[in-house]
């Protein structure tokens, strides 16, 4: 079955930017999508179609995507921007959805 | 507003099945594009995808999964529900639904969650 990577864990300090990548074969191709996941609560969506971002996410969240790497950058990072953060997109076929192992983000 | 809220056991045994209905309000499911899905979480661990069923009522699944599970729609209720069979231990795990969106590139995402349920399998 089709899988996305991504890192266990990511430290920022307060104000500084954070990156947390994901790889997948299929990338290229596809549209990825981005969650964060507060302990305890749904996930939230931050980033669609790669780049995007719905409407009440703050501008300091943003998405790249180059070749089969995708990038959360979160600039300027936040106490309340803790929490877990999962891509999420599809294989070639568009029939098996997945998503990554999740990004534990820590500010500090 | 668009919300969700799922319902169903919070305990089922193993083999059994377990049935789980998404109430939704907010938008409706007979608009061209909407669909309703189904993400779970085991305690601890990562996400994965389901099941979605579109306005249409065209439904797909998780191929490894997808013996298993049938979801159905009733647009005059407002609910989606989510059946999966044969139950076992490694299904426990928190059961969302979410709302995709009625946009035309037949993406299978989310951009509104219930708050979830959790369904602990055990005898």
């Amino acid at each position: 079955s089709y899988e996305l990577t991504q890192p266990p864990s990511v430290s920022v300090s307060p104000g500084h930017a954070a990156r947390i990548t994901c790889s997948g074969v299929a990338l290229p191709t596809t549209y990825v999508y981005w969650y964060h996941q507060r302990s305890g609560q749904a996930p939230v969506l931050v980033i669609y179609e790669d780049t995007k971002r719905p409407s009440g996410i703050p501008e300091r969240l943003s998405g790249s995507k180059s070749g089969t790497l995708a990038t959360l950058i979160i600039s300027g990072a936040q106490v309340e921007d803790e929490g877990d953060y999962y891509c999420y997109s599809t294989d070639s076929s568009v029939k098996d959805w997945v998503f990554g192992g999740g990004t534990k983000l820590t500010v500090l | 507003q668009i919300t969700l809220k799922e319902s169903g056991p919070t305990l089922v045994k193993p083999t059994q099945t377990l049935t789980l209905t998404c109430t939704f309000s907010g938008f409706s499911l007979n608009v061209s594009g909407v669909g309703v899905g189904w993400i779970r979480q085991p305690p601890g661990k990562a996400l994965e995808w389901l099941a979605l069923i579109f306005w249409d009522g065209d439904a797909r699944y998780r191929p490894s999964l997808k013996s298993r599970l049938t979801i159905t729609r009733d647009t005059s209720k407002n609910q989606v529900v989510l059946s999966m069979t044969n139950m076992n231990l490694v299904d426990t795990a928190t059961y969302y639904c979410a709302h995709r969106p009625d946009d035309d590139s037949g993406y299978f995402y989310f951009d509104h969650w219930g708050q979830g349920t959790l369904v602990t399998v055990s005898s």
